[in-house]
């Protein structure tokens, strides 16, 4: 079965500076990959997806993520974070085929001045 | 083009009632998956709808149960309630099982 981890539970960054979040999957041979982002209260937003070509995969809001099949990994960076990027992340990678999700615990993105 | 809805926003229960969350998809969307969210986890997938059938089920006792309709819109039941299903529950739709999963704003139960 898939597992997905998110080894940083908490992470703060000025405003400005750039940033990184990690995600490491365990199962699949091509896996499909996918962030998500919740601001406080709120449902999720896809941020980005990867299913196969070009490993560095483009988003909305700025984001990027480079998928590396030997580290089983699936980065999420943003060169610049806004105040407004302050939010959990998340990183899904299904099952079997594209569902069901399985996610990781999150990571919390606070940004400072 | 609105986007998956859900209701209500927020639900208050006691321990033992029965309650029903609703779930509209996104247009053009036929399939209908639920996730459970407890406070500071990931959410947890529930169960998958297609062509009005339950196509693929999580871990969850059967207390949880749901349905779609005709018009792809979806609901899950939970019986029996506890507090342990406190939650943020989420409804995901796409263009069939295999596709790419958008999320509503999400319901938030609460069992007292």
């Amino acid at each position: 079965a898939q597992s997905v981890t998110q080894p940083d539970i908490h992470i703060t960054v000025s405003e400005g500076a750039s940033l990184e979040l990690r995600c490491n999957y365990s199962y699949g041979a091509t896996p499909y990959l996918f962030w998500y982002v919740q601001s406080p209260g709120q449902g999720l937003q896809l941020l980005l997806k990867y299913f196969s070509g070009d490993t560095l995969v483009q988003g909305i809001k700025g984001f990027e993520a480079e998928f590396k099949r030997s580290q089983s990994s699936f980065n999420l960076r943003k060169p610049s974070v806004h105040w407004s990027d302050a939010a959990e992340y998340f990183c899904a990678a299904p099952n079997s085929g594209n569902t069901p999700l399985v996610f990781g615990k999150g990571t919390r993105l606070s940004v400072i001045a | 083009d609105a986007g998956v809805t859900q209701s209500p926003t927020h639900l208050i229960k006691t321990r033992g009632q029965q309650v029903t969350l609703r779930c509209s998809p996104k247009s053009g969307h036929d399939t209908v998956s639920w996730y459970q969210q407890a406070l500071g986890q990931g959410p947890q997938f529930i169960f998958q709808y297609y062509e009005e059938e339950e196509r693929q089920r999580g871990n969850f006792p059967d207390r949880f149960s749901g349905h779609q309709f005709p018009n792809y819109s979806s609901e899950l039941n939970v019986n029996a309630l506890l507090l342990g299903d406190s939650a943020l529950y989420l409804c995901a739709s796409g263009r069939g099982p295999q596709e790419t999963q958008y999320f509503g704003p999400g319901t938030r139960l609460l069992v007292l």
